[in-house]
């Protein structure tokens, strides 16, 4: 198995809405990615968890809380969103290797989130 | 730092001829360089990557991009476009920051062929 799985593809909320997103792998990745697209603009990083803590928040508002229950889940939950928010959110993959910088990113399809 | 620029955030082809998508690094170090592509609402698939064991990197669907240090280049391209390639296409440098991938995205160049 080689794909990320992002569900729900798309998702309509309203700024007093709690909603999640959900993604999955099965390709034994340990390091797991949140990353926000933007219409025209190139992905921005979120959240990275590796070995399910997480290592990196890129400053990012608490009406986003991502969560790692175990080595193939990743969920991001949705709280007060803002319409500004509504976005492709792509979850993506990596191996964690020691020196490396040659490991690829595997990206789910995204789920596209619009803010109501 | 390191960090990728793309030269272009539109170009179009006509269909059959050479596809050339620009792509400058900047790097203290020897870079790990990707090209990723992104069809309408999909997430981003891996093209190619160059790790220095080649500096001619060949990826799917045809298409290549050569590395040279010299220019800080590595330029993508297509010998012959096909309609199937109008897509957004991003240039990223990265490297290993304990325990993750920080990845760097170009701009982005979005493709268009034309029939």
């Amino acid at each position: 198995d080689t794909e990320v799985t992002q569900t729900p593809k798309h998702l309509v909320m309203g700024m007093t809405n709690k909603k999640s997103l959900k993604c999955e792998q099965h390709m034994g990745h340990r390091a797991m990615y949140w990353y926000k697209q933007k219409a025209k603009k190139p992905p921005e990083l979120m959240f990275v968890y590796s070995y399910e803590k997480l290592s990196i928040n890129e400053s990012v508002p608490s009406r986003f809380s991502p969560e790692c229950p175990n080595s193939s889940l990743l969920n991001l939950h949705l709280h007060a969103l803002q319409p500004e928010d509504s976005a492709l959110y792509l979850c993506a993959s990596s191996q964690v290797s020691g020196g490396s910088g040659a490991n690829v990113l595997t990206f789910g399809a995204g789920s596209r989130l619009t803010v109501l | 730092a390191q960090s990728v620029t793309q030269l272009g955030s539109h170009v179009s082809v006509s269909e059959g001829a050479l596809v050339l998508l620009r792509c400058n690094y900047s790097s203290s170090v020897p870079p790990y360089l990707f090209w990723y592509v992104q069809y309408p609402n999909q997430g981003l698939q891996l093209l190619l990557k160059y790790t220095s064991a080649a500096t001619l990197v060949k990826g799917i669907n045809g298409f290549e991009a050569e590395f040279k240090k010299s220019e800080t280049s590595f330029h993508l391209t297509k010998p012959s476009a096909h309609m199937s390639d109008a897509a957004e296409y991003f240039c990223a440098v990265t490297k290993n920051s304990g325990g993750y991938q920080k990845v760097t995205f170009g701009t982005g160049t979005k493709l268009q062929v034309i029939p």
